[in-house]
């Protein structure tokens, strides 16, 4: 199972709306709506901010939104703030015992 | 909401084990969900190992089958990975998780480094 591609990095002003995309196949992503989003600051736990593709967890703001179109899986981050700067990435369920995961993205806020 | 925290050594000489535990706070490791073992080699990208529920039932990922043992202490509230006949490419942070119902990840330890070396 070949990881999901995303873009290394993105970066937005403050306020900006910034997206990352998550780009599986027909096996993975195009198959399941089990896309998941995780921010990870480095040396800390990663956290959820999306499930399901769409589905927020309580507690995380809604400027976090998650969305898919065939095999591609988007995570948005609008009215970027300086605490988003953060590694990004997805994870989809992908058959019996199996996850993939995205290779990950680097946000920074310019 | 839980928090986990993984424990063990972070050196591990060619061909030995890796052990680790995961310490459990906040909730109960015996609740309806699964809770699962993690990797991300220096450099790579993330690489689910396997999970058990509170019954003892295990998956594995297949590449890892039949080297790997996840297994449960209840009194503990602890769970544990053992890996067998490392090598240098079993180097890297291992996370041990909560499992959300379906198919997410819904609590992360803050990971360990665990570097296989003479």
């Amino acid at each position: 199972q070949s990881a999901l591609t995303q873009p290394a990095s993105v970066s937005g002003s403050p306020g900006q709306s910034i997206t990352i995309s998550c780009t599986g196949t027909s096996t993975d992503v195009g198959t399941y709506n089990l896309v998941s989003w995780y921010q990870h600051h480095p040396g800390k736990a990663p956290k959820l901010m999306i499930y399901e593709v769409t589905k927020r967890p309580s507690g995380v703001s809604n400027r976090f939104s998650g969305s898919k179109s065939g095999n591609t899986a988007s995570l948005t981050i609008s009215g970027l703030q300086a605490e988003d700067e953060a590694d990004y990435f997805c994870c989809s369920h992908a058959g019996i015992y199996t996850y993939v995961f995205g290779t990950g993205t680097s946000v920074t806020v310019l | 909401q839980v928090q986990l925290q993984e424990s063990g050594p972070g050196l591990v000489e060619p061909s030995g084990t890796l052990s680790l535990t995961c310490t459990v706070s906040g909730g109960s490791i015996s609740t309806t969900n699964w809770w699962s073992w993690i990797r991300q080699p220096p450099g790579k990208g993330l690489e689910w190992i396997g999970e058990i529920y509170p019954s003892g039932n295990t998956n594995y990922i297949p590449s890892l089958k039949s080297r790997v043992t996840i297994s449960l202490e209840k009194s503990k509230n602890q769970f544990s990975l053992r890996l067998t006949s490392v090598t240098a490419a079993d180097t890297a942070v291992y996370y041990c998780v909560k499992n959300g119902d379906p198919f997410y990840f819904d609590s992360w330890g803050q990971g360990t480094l665990v570097t296989v070396s003479s």
